[in-house]
């Protein structure tokens, strides 16, 4: 069974740093994209990158409303994805996602991060 | 970016009856080189994650009742639920992933009468 466990969220002040992580198990990790995707309270979800797999090389895509501030990463000995964010602001409030693949087949249960003073 | 529209925003049905709901995108998403739509469709159920139900515009995920069915091309892109059922209450969301950044449509959230 294909499973993806978020961890990490909590409060955070403005200007400040968080690292989400997302635990994936009951598939071959380095086979798959991992996504990251957030989806602030009785909003739609919004993508913010993705790491690609072991084929392509590790590399990264962001979308521009978060590039420069967080950082997607994975440690494939752990089967672990990350998503670094520094310089947080109000409006990066939200439950974080991460999701498999480029459709995005499984999502985790989410990691609520609110920033707020 | 690509920006998707989506209509109605909300939308109650009785169960048993057939509901469509659309979704536009600013840019074709079918790639010339395998003639396919880079669209997929969500259900988020309250409380829940978002499952994916539709990906290719038409594809079913595995699992997925045969009563939710993608179809469209281009620009323009529906989801239909033949019979909706008590347990399709939820919020359905268009994505595309032709082209960075992948972006999604604002939602139909699906009422049951």
């Amino acid at each position: 069974e294909v499973k993806l466990l978020e961890s990490g969220g909590g409060l955070v002040q403005p200007g400040g740093s968080m690292r989400l992580s997302c635990a994936a198990s009951g598939f071959t990790f380095t086979d798959f994209y991992m996504n990251w995707i957030r989806q602030p309270a009785g909003k739609a979800p919004e993508w913010l990158g993705f790491i690609r797999n072991k084929a392509n090389g590790y590399t990264t895509e962001y979308n521009p409303s978060v590039k420069g501030r967080f950082t997607i990463s994975r440690d494939n000995t752990q089967n672990m994805l990350y998503l670094q964010m520094n310089t947080l602001r109000a409006e990066d409030t939200a439950t974080y996602y991460c999701a498999r693949s480029r459709v995005m087949d499984a999502w985790g249960q989410g990691a609520s991060v609110t920033v707020s003073s | 970016d690509i920006v998707m529209t989506q209509t109605p925003s909300s939308q109650a049905v009785s169960a048993g009856e057939k509901v469509t709901m659309s979704c536009k995108s600013s840019q074709s998403l079918l790639y010339s080189g395998d003639q396919k739509n880079y669209l997929a469709w969500y259900q988020q159920k309250p409380g829940q994650s978002p499952k994916l139900l539709i990906y290719l515009a038409s594809t079913r995920e595995s699992g997925v009742p045969d009563r939710f069915i993608g179809s469209g091309s281009g620009t323009d892109f529906t989801l239909t639920i033949s019979s909706v059922q008590a347990e399709d209450l939820a919020d359905y969301y268009c994505q595309q992933h032709y082209s960075y950044p992948f972006t999604f449509g604002s939602g139909t959230k699906l009422e049951i009468k």
